[in-house]
């Protein structure tokens, strides 16, 4: 199966900050991989696809990007709005596999 | 507007079977690989079963694997996951989610508990 290593695990920051969660995979998944935001009590909803393509209705502050193995999720200028749960997911092969899930809190 | 609905959670006893739905609207089932995914309280999410778009096959996580099964009924827009012999590990959310189109979509989520 293919792990993927998600980090951190929890963070704090303030408004306007920059921030970048991050996921490992531990086989080649090329772009095949998701990120996620899920706020408390919601389903979760799609941010970027492919790795570094915005979903529909997303704000342009987040982005995705990848370096060999490391996939990252970056919000550029924090909003209130963002505090959240993200969660990355690879679609490369079955068992499809997710990361442990970031809670992202607001200092 | 797409929408998935999932029913048919509860609480039952461990060893006993329950069936869940989701019916989509708004977008061409048919033509969509489907699939369920959980989350046990205050943990991440877990990836259970899809299927493809006509049915021809599935795949589980080794966990459910003769446990669960996967269906879906397309001419009634329906995704089903029969769910036996369940055990306590099991409980949690579950939401059914168009596997086609990258996870675009997803449901609000059925909880089931299993517990005596």
């Amino acid at each position: 199966d293919i792990q993927m290593t998600q980090s951190p695990s929890s963070m704090s920051a303030s408004l306007g900050d920059r921030v970048t969660i991050t996921c490992q995979a531990s086989q080649d998944i090329g772009n095949n991989l998701i990120w996620f935001q899920q706020k408390p009590g919601k389903s979760p909803r799609r941010m970027i696809y492919y790795a570094t393509n915005l979903a529909n209705g997303v704000p342009s502050r987040f982005s995705g990007s990848r370096s060999g193995s490391d996939y990252s999720l970056t919000i550029i200028s924090l909003e209130s709005e963002d505090m959240a749960d993200y969660h990355c997911l690879q679609y490369k092969q079955y068992p499809l596999t997710f990361g442990s899930g970031t809670k992202l809190e607001i200092k | 507007e797409v929408q998935l609905v999932e029913s048919g959670g509860g609480l039952v006893q461990p060893g006993r079977s329950l069936k869940l739905s989701c019916a989509a609207s708004g977008f061409t089932f048919s033509d969509y690989n489907m699939a369920w995914v959980r989350q046990a309280p205050k943990k991440g999410l877990e990836w259970v079963a899809t299927i493809i778009y006509d049915g021809s096959r599935t795949y589980y996580r080794d966990s459910v694997k003769g446990r669960f099964t996967i269906s879906r009924d397309n001419a009634k827009s329906t995704l089903y996951l029969q769910m036996d012999s369940l055990r306590s590990e099991d409980t949690a959310t579950y939401y059914c989610a168009t596997h086609g189109g990258s996870f675009a979509y997803w449901g609000q989520g059925t909880l089931v508990t299993v517990s005596s």
